[in-house]
Order: C-alpha cells, then structure tokens, then sequence
C-alpha cells in the first residue's frame, strides 16, 4: 500500500480556517485520497474523498495537488467538535477486495 | 437509516477464552469489514467479506476467524484469547463500486481481557 505523511499534531482556534496536509508521493494513478476522523471513544467517520480534482461537501473540502503527491483536507470553520485524529489515506478503486490502511493521523485541537 | 450496529458494546474476557462480536452492516451494503485498534494507534485491517466471501485478511493470527451471513451481517470469532487482544473491535460496511468506496464504521465493541 503506498504510504501517506502526516504531522503528529495541529492546533487551531475556533472559528478559524484549518489546512491538515497529507504527502503521498508513492500514490499511484488508481488511487483515491480518503481522509476520515475518529473522535474520541467513536469509531473512525468518513470525512471526503478524491481522486484528481478539488472536493467539496458538507464538512470540508479536499485540496488535491495536481502532480497529487500531496493533499489538503480544509475545515473551513473549526469548532470544539472538530476536535479528532485526522486520518488521510489512499486506496485503490473498485474491485470487491477493498481494506484502509490507517496511519497513525493528525491530532487536531481547536482552541476555544 | 440506521448505521452500522456493533454488539456487545464493551466486553470482558479471561485469557484463554472465546469471543464472538456481532455486526449488522448498513442496508445495502454487501461488503463488511473488521478493525482492531488498540490504544494510541489508527485501527488495523483483519477481514474483509463480499457476498459471504473472505476478501482480503490482514496480519493475524489463526485465532482470529470471521464469517457474513446471507443477510450480510457478519461475526468475528477470537479463540485462545490473550492479553494483547486487548482493543476496540470496529466493524465497517461499504458499497462495492468503481469510484472509490467508501467506508462506514459502527462506533465499535471495547474488548478487555483480563
């Protein structure tokens, strides 16, 4: 599985933009760039995910580099409950035979 | 709708048993997927079933075996429990596609051994 670089730890105040970045420069050009959180005691929660383009949803936008050797994962109003780990992690289409390969994440806190 | 349901929520076990925890995967979905996460480290891969088959198997002992249902539900079994089986259990279903699948996890089953 081709490997994904994330900081240990990010800090942020509420209210306020936050960019978590992911390098992946083994990706491949199956892969898709996921990004999920895990709050405390919960399970991990699907956040967005993409293959080449920008993403947008409710909860963030996903910033892709166009050589996608890196991402962005892009809250753009942090508030107390955005507080989790952050995982980015790549993963190949389709196919029934389909697993995550979780690193070990961002820490995100959001400061009051 | 409802989400991915995990039972029992928190467990306690005595080296050398047996346990068996339960996942009903969203309706739907015909793939589940099995995590153990144990303290400060992102979950870990162990099963994966499609349409009652074993899919993928990540790095666990024969201890570890897991089955679906024909209504796509699925149980993990661990024989000979030890100490470091010590975890959260997560369960997690997703649509089979082209377009990159995405995953949902059940909030888990908290497994002690003591």
């Amino acid at each position: 599985d081709a490997k994904t670089t994330q900081p240990n730890s990010m800090e942020s105040n509420e209210e306020e933009p936050v960019h978590l970045p992911c390098n992946h420069s083994t990706i491949s050009g199956t892969d898709y760039i996921h990004w999920y959180r895990q709050l405390p005691s919960q399970g991990p929660e699907y956040v967005i995910h993409g293959l080449t383009s920008n993403v947008n949803n409710r909860m963030a936008s996903l910033a892709i580099a166009e050589d996608r050797k890196s991402s962005t994962l892009i809250l753009h109003r942090a508030t107390l409950r955005d507080a989790a780990v952050y995982y980015c992690i790549l993963s190949r289409s389709g196919g029934s035979n389909y697993k995550l390969t979780f690193g070990k994440g961002t820490l995100l806190t959001v400061n009051p | 709708d409802a989400g991915v349901t995990q039972s029992p929520t928190h467990l306690i076990k005595t080296r050398g048993q047996h346990v068996t925890l339960r996942c009903s995967p969203i309706s739907g979905h015909k793939s589940v997927s099995w995590y153990q996460q144990v303290l400060g480290q992102g979950p870990q891969f162990i099963f994966q079933y499609y349409e009652k088959e074993e899919r993928g198997r990540g790095n666990f002992p024969d201890r570890f075996s897991a089955r679906q249902f024909p209504n796509y539900s699925s149980e993990l079994n661990v024989n000979a429990l030890l100490l470091g089986d010590s975890a959260l259990y997560l369960c997690a279903s997703s649509l089979i596609g082209p377009s990159g699948n995405t995953i949902y996890f059940g909030e888990g089953s908290w497994l002690t051994v003591v």
